[in-house]
């Protein structure tokens, strides 16, 4: 079975650092890009960040109110994936899922990937408050 | 960015019900849509990808249409297992999210 285990959430102060997990099972994690998103309670989804596989430069991506603070990398020979998060505000306060992407290549003039989930983990809550 | 419009926010419909939500994007995203269902405490649910293709294992009576910046998920009778929090998908550029359509019991 596919399946997606997020770890490592919990309640932090604001201006400290967290360090998810996302340990996969059930396919061969390398060979997928990797993206997390949170939604705050209450609210919608919201990208955080991105990261390709080895094959495709292993590249990351990150949204703009995380982008400095939070960092994605990935260990495939243990099949996880790790959010690092610091400098963490009370804005951060969401439950954090780690996705499994498939990718459409497509060879026009030059080459475009274009990347959609298919596969959500269960989810881990960060709280950030004094 | 890419912003993603959902009309509407909450829709109220009974079982058997045909039901439409529409997803507007501030720019043409082609057909790089995805459309997911949640269910509150759960994870959301992959349906459809690149604005119509049914994802493996998701009931056919889901379906998708449109490209460019107007696009629909519409439920051809719904069922009591559908009343869920529905949300589309850019992936075009990065991924931003509508801000989900409720579809609740009537």
């Amino acid at each position: 079975e596919v399946q997606l285990v997020e770890s490592g959430g919990g309640l932090v102060q604001p201006g400290r650092s967290l360090r998810l997990s996302c340990t996969a099972s059930g396919f061969t994690s390398g060979a997928y890009a990797m993206s997390w998103f949170r939604q705050a309670p209450g609210k919608g989804l919201e990208w955080v960040g991105f990261i390709g596989t080895k094959a495709f430069g292993g590249t990351t991506e990150y949204a703009a109110s995380v982008k400095g603070r939070f960092s994605i990398s990935r260990d495939d020979s243990k099949s996880i994936a790790y959010l690092q998060m610091n400098s963490l505000k009370t804005d951060d306060t969401a439950v954090y899922y780690c996705t499994r992407s498939l990718v459409e290549v497509v060879a026009a003039r030059s080459v475009s990937t274009y990347y959609y989930v298919d596969v959500w983990g269960e989810g881990t809550t960060v709280t950030v408050s004094s | 960015d890419i912003q993603m419009t959902q009309s509407p926010s909450t829709l109220s419909a009974s079982v058997g019900d045909r039901v439409t939500i529409t997803c507007r994007a501030s720019q043409s995203i082609s057909s790089w849509l995805a459309w997911y269902q949640q269910k509150p405490g759960k994870a959301p649910n992959l349906l459809i990808y690149k604005a119509s293709n049914l994802e493996s294992g998701v009931p056919s009576r889901f379906s998708g249409r449109g490209s460019g910046t107007e696009f629909t998920l519409t439920i051809s009778s719904l069922q009591p297992d559908d009343f869920a929090t529905y949300y589309c998908q850019q992936y075009d550029t990065s991924w931003t999210f509508g801000q989900g359509t409720k579809v609740e019991i009537k």
